[in-house]
């Protein structure tokens, strides 16, 4: 099976630009979630998609948005990108069903860097 | 409303001695706790899972009800455990979230 794929790796933005990430998950996983992980903060949840609905949201300004399409790829996006928005953003995707459901797969990130 | 501690961001050890990353956590219900690990320029992924009692990489970790505690304990560390480890806690509702702790960073010095 593939992994959890991510686009793009890296990227570079500007303060007040916004941002898309993509992420497609491993196949047959329903749920995604995004998360932020920065050296400062650890890793914080944005949110998890699941059957195209936000089921979970973390604690995030509406600046940070997401959605999930019928073949359960994922996008997040960032508006108004501020310098503090610089981080790796990790993608995971889970069966979330049954013993399974604490098993996250995760990406390989894609790090922004907000100048 | 759930939530895990990991209280050292930061812990050294030499190799060859023991190694504990604590956890906390706080939950109303009965939790199911995990411990996930990130090497260096590596996915994060899980470690183990308190459900299975399991051993893995020669670490162990016990659920502890009273004390609300699930630390992650290996009798000999090794250098290749150097790595960023992450408790998380999952909720029994429908929702299933998953909350993680902050991470602890450990360094197995040589």
């Amino acid at each position: 099976k593939a992994g959890v794929t991510q686009t793009p790796r890296y990227l570079i933005k500007t303060r007040g630009q916004q941002v898309t990430l993509s992420c497609s998950p491993i196949s047959g996983h329903r749920s995604v979630s995004w998360y932020q992980q920065t050296p400062g903060q650890g890793l914080q949840f944005l949110f998890e998609y699941f059957s195209e609905t936000q089921r979970n949201k973390g604690n995030f300004p509406g600046r940070f948005s997401g959605r999930q399409f019928s073949n359960s790829r994922s996008e997040m996006n960032v508006s108004t990108l501020e310098l503090g928005d610089s981080a790796l953003y990790l993608c995971a995707s889970r069966s979330a069903s049954g013993g399974k459901a604490g098993e996250l797969f995760f990406g390989e990130g894609s790090r922004l860097t907000v100048l | 409303a759930q939530r895990v501690t990991q209280p050292e961001k930061l812990l050294s050890v030499f190799k060859g001695a023991p190694v504990e990353l604590k956890c906390n956590y706080s939950y109303s219900g009965s939790p199911e706790l995990f411990w996930y690990v990130q090497y260096s320029r590596q996915r994060l992924q899980l470690l183990l899972r308190h459900i299975s009692r399991e051993s893995i990489k020669g670490f162990t970790a016990d659920l502890n009800k009273g004390e609300t505690s699930f630390h992650l304990k290996k009798p000999f560390a090794q250098e290749e455990d150097s790595a960023m480890y992450y408790c998380a806690l999952i909720s029994v509702g429908s929702a299933r979230q998953l909350t993680f702790g902050s991470g602890t960073q450990l360094t197995v010095l040589p």
